[in-house]
């Protein structure tokens, strides 16, 4: 089966500083790859999604990476800013419907 | 444009009760899902349904159940509620087959004493 990781279970960075948030996978078989954003007291919230035929998509003020050979993918949030701060969940599909979630990056943004 | 709406938002059940977590869309997507999330851990998928009439199981399916009468509704039933149960709940909807961009509720959050 599939499993998701995160590298970090926190991350703190300075207002104005580029964000990185890590996510690993296991299922080589995957072909979309999610990002969400998680505030207090909500529900996630789509960022953005990548698929496999892909190394890099562009969104507003973000970026994802993939690297397939090292099953990897990364999001990037330019100039972070304090509505910034939230849980951040990688998710991952195979096929079909289900979709795995990792465990999610708490992103702390320091004025 | 409500999009996903879950009700109630908090929950306290005795063990061995029973509820319905309610849910409802007005984007008409053909897919909906239910969700448990617990600290540390992702969301996981309980129940599913692609379309009105079509349900399937998720990672975590035991001691739930769904039905889908109509695209817009997706009620969650506890049968017998017990403390491992104890989670905050989201529904969510999607226009993708392959759940790439969904939409989620506020949540419920659940206690099971």
């Amino acid at each position: 089966g599939e499993s998701v990781g995160l590298h970090l279970p926190t991350l703190s960075v300075q207002e104005g500083d580029n964000s990185i948030i890590n996510c690993a996978y296991s299922n080589s078989a995957s072909d979309y790859f999610i990002w969400y954003k998680q505030e207090s007291g909500k529900g996630p919230q789509f960022i953005i999604d990548i698929r496999s035929n892909m190394d890099k998509r562009q969104g507003q003020r973000v970026t994802v990476l993939l690297n397939k050979t090292v099953k990897h993918l990364s999001l990037q949030i330019a100039a972070t800013q304090p509505g910034d701060s939230a849980v951040y969940f990688c998710a991952v599909n195979t096929g079909g419907f289900k979709t795995i979630f990792g465990a999610g990056t708490r992103l702390f943004v320091k004025a | 444009n409500a999009g996903v709406t879950q009700t109630p938002k908090f929950q306290v059940l005795k063990t061995g009760q029973s509820m319905t977590l309610q849910c409802a869309q007005d984007m008409n997507h053909e897919y909906m899902s239910w969700y448990r999330q617990d600290p540390g851990m992702g969301l996981r998928l309980i129940h599913y349904s692609v379309g009105a009439g079509i349900t399937d199981q998720g990672e975590v399916p035991n001691g739930y159940n769904v039905s889908r009468s109509t695209t817009e509704d997706f009620p969650l039933r506890l049968l017998s509620a017990a403390p491992s149960q104890t989670s905050v709940y989201f529904c969510a909807s999607s226009y993708s087959r392959r759940n790439t961009e969904a939409f989620f509720g506020q949540g419920t959050r659940l206690t099971v004493v």
